[in-house]
C-alpha cells in the first residue's frame, strides 16, 4: 500500500548550524510533497511545499528537495533557532488525480541546542 | 481568527459512551478532512468531503465511526461505543477545492480524545 518513510526520527543540532530531514515515498503517481510543523498540543502547520514539476523550493531559511526517480525528497532548515524545535511530518498525495489524503511519515523530532 | 477550528479541544469519557466532535473549516474552503493521530504517529486520513458528499473513506473509519457535512459548512465527526483504543488526537483541515489546484491543507488545533 501507499507508505512514507522519514528519517531521522529524532534530531539535535547547536543553534545555527542546519537539519536535514528526508523521505522516501512508495507511490509514484505522488505529486504534491507538503511539509508540516507540529507544536505540542496543536495542529500541524504548513511550512513548505513542493510539486512534481520541479525539483527544489526555498524559502528564506528552508528549502525541499525532490528526487523523483529515488521518490525521495527532504527537507533542509538552515541557520537553526531554538524556536525550530518541534515535530517536522512530510507527506506525500496525489493532488488533482482526484484522491486528496495525505499519507504522512511518522514524524522527526527537531530539538536545536542553544 | 479565519483558521480551521475545533470544539472540543479535550474530551475525557468513559468506554461505551458516544462523542461528538465539530470542526468549522476556513470559510472558502469546500473540501473538508478528518485525520487521527496517535502518540509519536503522523496524522492517519480517516475520511473526507467535497462539500456536503463524503467522497471517501478509510478502512480505519469503523462502523462505530460516522462523519458527516450536511450543509457543506461545518463538520462533525461522531464516534458510537468509544474504546480505549479510540483514544487519539482528531484533526480536521480544509482546502480550497478549486480544479487544477494543488491541494495544500490547512489544520485545526485537534481534538484530544481519552477513553477511560
Amino acid at each position: 500500500g501507499e507508505n512514507v518513510e522519514q528519517h531521522p526520527s529524532t534530531l539535535s543540532v547547536q543553534e545555527g548550524d542546519s537539519a536535514v530531514i528526508k523521505c522516501t515515498y512508495s507511490d509514484s503517481a505522488s505529486n504534491y510533497f507538503p511539509w508540516y510543523k507540529q507544536e505540542l498540543g496543536k495542529g500541524p502547520q504548513l511550512i513548505i511545499d513542493i510539486r512534481s514539476n520541479v525539483g527544489e523550493k526555498k524559502d528564506q531559511r528552508i528549502a525541499v528537495t525532490l528526487n523523483k526517480t529515488a521518490k525521495h525528497f527532504s527537507l533542509h532548515i538552515t541557520e537553526t533557532q531554538p524556536e525550530d524545535s518541534a515535530v517536522y511530518f512530510c507527506a506525500a498525495s496525489k493532488s488533482t488525480s482526484g484522491t486528496y489524503k495525505y499519507i504522512f511519515g511518522t514524524g522527526t523530532r527537531l530539538k536545536v541546542l542553544a | 481568527d479565519t483558521g480551521v477550528s475545533q470544539d472540543p479541544r479535550h474530551k475525557i469519557t468513559k468506554r461505551g459512551q458516544n462523542v461528538t466532535f465539530r470542526c468549522d473549516p476556513i470559510s472558502e474552503h469546500n473540501r473538508l478532512y478528518w485525520y487521527r493521530q496517535t502518540l509519536g504517529q503522523g496524522p492517519e486520513f480517516l475520511t473526507y468531503f467535497q462539500n456536503e458528499a463524503q467522497l471517501e473513506k478509510s478502512r480505519l473509519l469503523s462502523d462505530r465511526f460516522s462523519a458527516e457535512r450536511p450543509k457543506g459548512s461545518f463538520s462533525t465527526l461522531e464516534i458510537q461505543r468509544t474504546e480505549q483504543g479510540d483514544s487519539a488526537m482528531y484533526l480536521c483541515a480544509s482546502s480550497r477545492g478549486d480544479r487544477g489546484t494543488y491541494n495544500e491543507q490547512f489544520f485545526g488545533p485537534g481534538t484530544r480524545l481519552t477513553v477511560l
